[in-house]
């Protein structure tokens, strides 16, 4: 079956300190993969994209995502935690009938 | 352009009756779709259009729901009937194509059943 996982509900960090908020996908093929971020009562502001290309793919507000075909992860990644990274963070897959997946979120904690 | 616009915010019904929520997407987006998200999950698909034609609806999508894109503008989503269960935020988002563009979610509504 066709899935994204999100296997932490919750990931704290200390302000200044690196994180990773992980994605793993179940998915045939060379899907699209996303990352977006939601704040409370809000819809899905968009973060980044892997398409095709270079591994390491670049985002919105210092964040990156480390692509891995042969472990199908996609993590999400930021080398230096803001307090308003605190938000509820979404992995998504593009299917081939163009309709996105989600995984169930990862909240992101960081504590000053 | 002010991105994917969604109305009304917030929309709080009694059960029993019918609801409609509006997406006006990103003017050059051809392509249209509705997610929708309960409390603790990830955005759920359930139907999409490509212009005014509705391509595919997912099986969430049950006899009480209907979309509507009749100009390939913007979108309708309506509810007949509402039930408890229905309580959720409704997403639109819209693509240029088939997503490689990546793509742009509205704000939302939020319907609460009572």
């Amino acid at each position: 079956a066709q899935s994204v996982a999100q296997p932490e509900d919750q990931v704290n960090v200390a302000e200044g300190n690196p994180l990773t908020v992980k994605c793993t996908y179940s998915v045939s093929g060379n899907p699209y993969l996303f990352w977006y971020v939601q704040y409370p009562n809000r819809g899905l502001q968009f973060l980044l994209k892997y398409i095709t290309g270079d591994n390491l793919v670049k985002g919105s507000y210092g964040f990156e995502a480390e692509f891995n075909k042969s472990q199908t992860s996609f993590h999400l990644k930021k080398p230096s935690a803001l307090v308003s990274d605190s938000a509820l963070y979404f992995c998504a897959v593009r299917l081939p009938t163009d309709k996105l997946i989600f995984g169930t979120g990862t909240r992101l904690q960081v504590f000053p | 352009d002010t991105g994917v616009s969604q109305n009304p915010r917030h929309k709080i019904t009694k059960r029993g009756q019918n609801v409609t929520f509006r997406c006006d997407p990103i003017s050059e987006h051809n392509r249209l779709y509705w997610y929708r998200q309960t409390l603790g999950q990830g955005p759920e698909f359930l139907t999409y259009f490509q212009n005014e034609a509705q391509l595919e609806k997912s099986r969430l999508l049950s006899d009480r729901f209907s979309a509507e894109r009749p100009k390939g503008s913007f979108s309708t989503l309506e509810i007949q009937r509402t039930e408890q269960g229905d309580s959720a935020m409704y997403l639109c988002a819209s693509s240029l194509g088939t997503g490689a563009g990546g793509y742009t979610f509205g704000s939302g509504t939020r319907l609460t059943v009572v």
